[in-house]
């Protein structure tokens, strides 16, 4: 069984300002973990994926996460907010890359 | 990258009517399909599983004679909500494997469900 908890549905953050969206997962077997960003009325984009390499995962849009199996986490972080950010954020995790299990999602809005 | 597109992207129907939604991978080859629902403000919930040439397979609590799914081919999945309802309302998402290249998962854009 897998399943993804995003800590907090909503993050506020100044334009410039550190992002960081919090991640922890559950999983039986070793994950492949991923963050995608939804734009509304969109799909899903992928931003970047863990699957056994590098911890430490470069994604696009300056997005980066770090895999911490210690702690079960899998935060997605970004140095500097641009207002383009501003989006709903998803960690999703998966079984050897069989079926996707969501969070329940994190609204990021930037401030100005 | 890989495309995945999906039509109608909006729809609009009377409760009791049936609606098609199809899912395309345009430039690569499918083995595996999956049809998603997202409530408004929600997270996506897996419906079900298709691969081509076989029975769909569905999630827990979906209800497989109102959500027909056919993977008719390599590059083409169908959602049909049967007899819908306003409760069938909702953001349906596909989501397409690549046959080649790691089996990376591709999104469609969506397609919103209105039913009146």
């Amino acid at each position: 069984a897998q399943s993804v908890t995003q800590l907090g549905s909503h993050v506020s953050v100044s334009e410039g300002a550190l992002v960081l969206l919090r991640c922890n997962y559950s999983s039986s077997v070793p994950p492949y973990l991923f963050w995608y960003v939804q734009y509304p009325n969109q799909g899903l984009q992928l931003l970047l994926k863990y699957t056994s390499a590098a911890t430490l995962v470069k994604g696009i849009n300056g997005f980066e996460a770090e895999f911490k199996k210690s702690e079960t986490s899998f935060h997605l972080t970004k140095p500097s907010a641009h207002m383009s950010d501003a989006a709903e954020y998803f960690c999703a995790v998966s079984a050897a890359g069989n079926k996707l299990t969501f969070g329940g999602g994190t609204r990021v809005l930037v401030k100005p | 990258g890989a495309v995945v597109s999906q039509h109608p992207s909006w729809v609009i129907c009377k409760s009791g009517t049936s609606v098609k939604i199809e899912c395309r991978s345009l430039d690569f080859q499918a083995t595996t399909m999956f049809w998603y629902r997202q409530f408004p403000k929600q997270s996506l919930m897996l419906m079900a599983t298709s691969n081509e040439g076989s029975k769909a397979t569905y999630e827990q609590g979906v209800e497989k004679d109102k959500f027909l799914i056919n993977h008719a081919s390599l590059t083409l999945s169908t959602l049909t909500v049967t007899s819908a309802h306003p409760e069938d309302s909702s953001f349906y998402i596909c989501s397409a494997r690549a046959q080649q290249g790691g089996g990376e998962l591709f999104f469609g854009e969506g397609s919103r469900l209105t039913v009146l």
